[in-house]
This record gives structure tokens, sequence and C-alpha cells, in this order.
């Protein structure tokens, strides 16, 4: 079991649906991102939030809409989304943004769009 | 632009037989450079931080060092539960976010 837990772990959704991903951190960090992972490629990083703040967008589509209400919990809100966006969209926390800071990933969520 | 690159894409190694995987990295100030062990279907696993060159970490039958242009994972005597993609990784500037290679597919078999 990790310290970093993303619901649902499994999502199909039509190209017109909303639909929402959610990430709780209990190691009591203070920073918290999403990445985007896509077969053969590396992982992206899409979002980064400090203390509840956004501080970087990593020209992401609007498409795909952040939400961090408090430093523990971070949603991913998905609207409109096209089949390429078919993905492991991964949460992850840290200490701070801070370099020097390990980061530690949920088990990700396996997004389809059909 | 920092960049991170993996060789091999693939390895597949027998039971015991030991060998390494490298990261090369290109970064402007380098602040750690990370590896990750990743199952299918699961979140990336932290496994080491290494800050300088010359550094070595261990763990079980894994060991970890670095130099000023690249890292290298060492697998001992692996086994078939060390079968995983290793993902290679670096912080750089001021920032903690991460910057990732392709990664390296593991596979031990008996």
């Amino acid at each position: 079991e990790t310290g970093v837990t993303q619901t649902p772990r499994h999502l199909v959704m039509g190209m017109t649906n909303k639909k929402s991903l959610k990430c709780e951190q209990h190691l009591g960090h203070n920073a918290m991102y999403w990445y985007k992972q896509s077969a053969k490629k590396p992982l992206e990083l899409m979002f980064v939030y400090n203390f509840k703040e956004q501080t970087e967008n990593n020209s992401v589509p609007s498409r795909f809409s952040p939400e961090c209400p408090n430093s523990s919990h971070l949603f991913l809100h998905l609207h409109t989304l096209q089949p390429e966006d078919s993905a492991l969209y991964l949460c992850a926390s840290s200490q701070d943004v801070n370099s020097g800071n390990t980061i530690y990933f949920g088990e990700g969520s396996w997004l389809t769009v059909v | 632009e920092d960049q991170v690159t993996q060789s091999p894409e693939a390895l597949r190694l027998q039971e015991g037989e030991s060998s390494s995987l490298n990261c090369s990295y290109t970064v402007s100030g380098l602040r750690g450079l990370f590896w990750y062990r990743q199952d299918p279907g699961k979140g990336p696993e932290f496994l080491f931080t290494l800050y300088s060159a010359g550094e070595e970490k261990e763990k079980e039958r894994l060991k970890a060092t670095i130099t000023k242009k690249e890292s290298f994972l060492h697998i001992t005597a692996p086994k078939p539960e060390d079968s995983a993609t290793y993902l290679c990784a670096v912080q750089a500037g001021t920032a903690s976010k991460l910057t990732f290679g392709t990664g390296t597919r593991l596979q031990v078999t008996l």
C-alpha cells in the first residue's frame, strides 16, 4: 500500500462525458503533481501544486482541469476528451516543490476514452 | 532543455546473470537523480536518489552509481521478481519536478 491513493483505478469514458480522477496523499506533504504516462513515451508532467496553489501548468489542454482543495487532495476533472488522451494518469506528492525532495507516486488511474 | 536517455530499451536476463542498466543525462544544475521501479499496471516505486558524482546507493540486489554524465543501476544475481521497468529521472535547478527517461524493461527468467 502506498502513501498516495488514486481512484478510480480504471475509467472508461465517452468523448462527451465529464468525469474526475481523485488523489489523496497520507504523507503529510505539501506539493502534489499530475503526470501522464503514455505507451513508449516518458512520463510527462502536467500540473504542480504547492500548498494548494498551482505553480505549474505544462501547456495542458483546457479539457483537463485540476483542483487542489487542500494539501492532501488533488483532483483532475475531465471533459470532452479525445481518444489520444487514453493513458495512465499518475498522481504524486513531495514535501514541497524545492529540488532535492523525493516524489512519491500513486498506483495511477487507467483512462480509456472511446 | 534537460534530457534523459536510458539503455537498453529492453533486457532479458537469466536468473543469476548480473548486468547493468544505463541512464545518460544532460541537465543544467543537477540536484538529484532518481531511480524508480514500475511493475505493469502500477505506479513508479521509489528506489534511490543520487545527488553527486561518485555517490553509491545499495538495496538488496540493486546498486546505483553516478558520474557527471550518467548513472548505472547494477543488478547482481537477479531473480524473476526483479522483472519490471526501471525508470531514471533527474531534478535540475530549483524545482522538484522530474524529467524522466523512457525506461528499461527488464525480464529475468528461470
